[in-house]
């Protein structure tokens, strides 16, 4: 198993309760991604670490919404007082290296399907 | 503010019966587009990178090309098990990565 993994794949949760969703990248990929995809619609870009250090996170929609990476590897994207709005599937992706590098593709897992009721 | 769009948004087409997807976009000094396959339910699957106008690359019954202002992906005699969402992203000078909404491919046997 040398993919992306996610963890849980999926979540059911009440609004303003808190939830962690896990992602475990492949092995050697320093840069990794999380993204929000809303039925019908592409992936939106929500955060980059490169190695431990966010390098962008531009896309986070606000402050309930934090990631972490404190080994360089497995990395974690908390949700605070969940919103209805929040409902969507969450994906994660590793790359070799940053975007701006020639061993930018990125390699997704599976995702997480977060549903706030 | 990096922009994707991707059409037609749906397409079906016979078995054998060769098209292309578009992808036009704008990017503030463009470092990398991407296309990738996603089948219901799963994260989206890496296909092609291309870098520069000109470019061309080659898949089974896929080939991407590039343009300064779109990108192609040209299906060759698809068969059913091509059927899935092809979505463009492109990699601008900002380091973001940004998406189009995709293209919903079904071949029809």
């Amino acid at each position: 198993g040398a993919g992306v993994s996610q963890t849980p794949s999926n979540k059911v949760t009440e609004k303003g309760k808190y939830v962690e969703l896990r992602c475990d990248p492949i092995s050697g990929h320093t840069a990794l991604y999380w993204y929000r995809q809303s039925l019908g619609q592409g992936p939106e870009f929500l955060i980059y670490f490169q190695g431990t250090g966010a390098a962008d996170d531009s896309g986070l929609p606000n402050d309930r919404f934090f990631a972490v990476r404190p080994e360089g590897s497995v990395s974690t994207l908390k949700i605070q007082r969940t919103e209805r709005g929040d409902s969507a599937v969450y994906l994660c992706a590793s790359s070799l290296s940053g975007p701006l590098s020639s061993y930018n593709e990125q390699f997704f897992g599976p995702g997480t399907r977060l549903t706030v009721l | 503010e990096d922009q994707v769009t991707q059409s037609p948004e749906a397409l079906r087409l016979q078995e054998g019966e060769s098209s292309s997807l578009n992808c036009s976009y704008t990017v503030s000094g463009l470092r990398g587009l991407f296309w990738y396959r996603q089948d219901p339910g799963k994260g989206p699957e890496f296909l092609f990178t291309l870098y520069s106008a000109g470019e061309e690359k080659e898949k089974e019954r896929l080939k991407a090309t590039l343009t300064k202002k779109e990108s192609f992906l040209h299906i060759t005699a698809p068969k059913p098990e091509d059927s899935a969402t092809y979505l463009c992203a492109v990699v601008g000078g900002y380091q973001k990565v940004t998406f189009g909404i995709g293209t919903k491919l079904q071949v029809i046997p």
